[in-house]
């Protein structure tokens, strides 16, 4: 069964630290995703990959940087972690290619919250 | 560019009644499109999709069809249940299904 899976269901941490969130997917896929879901304004794309060591500023990069290291594993970093970025994240990956449909398996999600 | 919109909630029903979530898009080629549910606490869930025009995505009694004339893939229940009660999104993809697209979410709540 396919499966990405995200480091920590919850989260609290204080203003100023620094944040990593950690995601992995067993499909051997090759694009990843981080969203937040804040209620009111659906899913907003952070940043995405589509290699290894190769990242896409989404629709709202700023504050926040990413890591792929190696082809399962994607992380979101909050280098310093605000209280307007206490939300719910959401890691997602898919195939790439064209000729077969295909669609994103998401992660069950962190809430983040920042005091 | 492509975008979706889809209708603003909370959607209120009673258990068994007919369910109709409408979702529109524009799109620079020849998308997917995709719903996707969300249960409480929970990450999202493929619930059905269409590839090309006239396609049906069907998947627990859910419906939905790609229609290019209007742009628009709306999801259809018959008889819902409180167990329906959930976050849907519509979704398109693009470009090699590298980028996804996401609709702001319908809220259903079902009443017994």
């Amino acid at each position: 069964d396919v499966k990405v899976t995200q480091s920590s269901r919850y989260l609290v941490k204080r203003t100023g630290e620094k944040v990593f969130l950690e995601c992995v997917q067993d499909m051997d896929h090759e694009n990843m995703f981080w969203y937040r879901q804040d209620p009111g304004l659906g899913l907003r794309l952070i940043y995405f990959s589509y290699d290894v060591k190769m990242k896409e500023k989404g629709d709202i990069p700023e504050g926040y940087s990413v890591s792929r290291e190696k082809k399962e594993r994607f992380s979101l970093i909050l280098e310093s972690a605000s209280t307007n970025q206490t939300s719910m994240y959401l890691c997602a990956s898919s195939l790439s290619g064209t000729g077969a449909s295909t669609e994103a398996f998401f992660g069950q999600g962190t809430r983040l919250t920042v005091v | 560019g492509n975008s979706v919109t889809q209708m603003e909630g909370p959607v209120t029903l009673s258990e068994e009644a007919f369910l109709t979530i409408n979702c529109t898009y524009t799109a620079t080629g020849y998308p997917s499109l995709f719903w996707y549910v969300q249960y409480p606490g929970e990450g999202l869930q493929l619930l059905l999709k269409a590839t090309k025009a006239d396609d049906k995505g069907s998947n627990k009694g859910f419906e939905a069809t790609y229609r290019k004339e209007t742009t628009s893939f709306h999801l259809e229940k018959g008889s819902v249940q409180v167990s329906d009660s959930a976050v849907y999104f519509c979704a398109l993809s693009l470009y090699n299904f590298n980028k996804f697209y996401f609709g702001s979410g319908t809220k259903l709540n079902v009443k017994p």
